[in-house]
């Protein structure tokens, strides 16, 4: 069983268009994340919550939404997506907020923006 | 601003070679330091972690060197192989919350 599953693992979309990448832990964690890898593979944090609740939000574009409908799931709406926007974004989860907790890893969601 | 610098950006080492990556630090609020490997199409799986109060932390042909005063820290893959071909990147976490600041990682190519 996938830990942490992200869906879809590929998105082509034009500019403009807005998009939805969905992720699912089936690990019991209480912390959930999004990451933004560009293609330099720099790897950044865009948002986490524990138990539903927002923790962190880094300086991201308010185009990007995150909503979490219960504590397995975190997803991301990107409202008139961007040429910017082309990375590869991750899901992520821990047990808590404690930061000794190895975060757990989907296998990403590429997205190209035409 | 990068919190954590790692270097070198790219590794070219021959099977059986030891592989060296650095990572040096600012903030004297990270308390938490791992080190994930990642396989191309995949997510970063965590590989080792150590905290500051040991200098250094051996998991089977894995080890980290901590040096608190320097602020640094390195990962040592000692007879490297093929298959530890892969991009390796070290974080630091500050002792509140889980927020990770990632270095920009190393591509680790093993030649056999």
């Amino acid at each position: 069983d996938t830990a942490v599953s992200q869906t879809p693992k590929y998105l082509v979309t034009q500019m403009g268009n807005d998009k939805s990448i969905k992720c699912e832990q089936n690990l019991g964690h209480d912390t959930m994340y999004w990451y933004k890898q560009d293609s330099k593979k720099f790897l950044k944090i865009m948002f986490s919550y524990n138990n539903k609740e927002l923790i962190i939000n880094e300086t991201v574009p308010n185009r990007f939404s995150p909503k979490s409908p219960d504590k397995a799931h975190l997803n991301l709406h990107i409202n008139s997506l961007e040429l910017g926007d082309s990375a590869v974004y991750f899901c992520a989860s821990s047990q808590d907020l404690q930061n000794n907790q190895p975060q757990h890893f989907g296998d990403g969601t590429r997205l190209s923006i035409l | 601003q990068q919190q954590v610098k790692q270097s070198p950006q790219s590794l070219i080492v021959q099977k059986g070679g030891i592989s060296i990556i650095n990572c040096a630090y600012e903030n004297t609020a990270f308390d938490y330091f791992p080190w994930y490997q990642q396989f191309p199409g995949k997510g970063p799986a965590l590989l080792i972690a150590i905290r500051p109060d040991v200098s250094e932390k051996k998991e089977g042909r894995f080890t980290i060197s901590f040096n608190k005063s320097a602020k640094q820290f390195s990962l040592h893959i000692m007879d490297s192989q093929p298959g530890d071909s892969a991009t390796y990147f070290c974080a630091a976490s500050p002792n509140t919350g889980n927020q990770f600041y990632f270095g920009t990682g190393t591509s680790l190519t093993v030649i056999p």
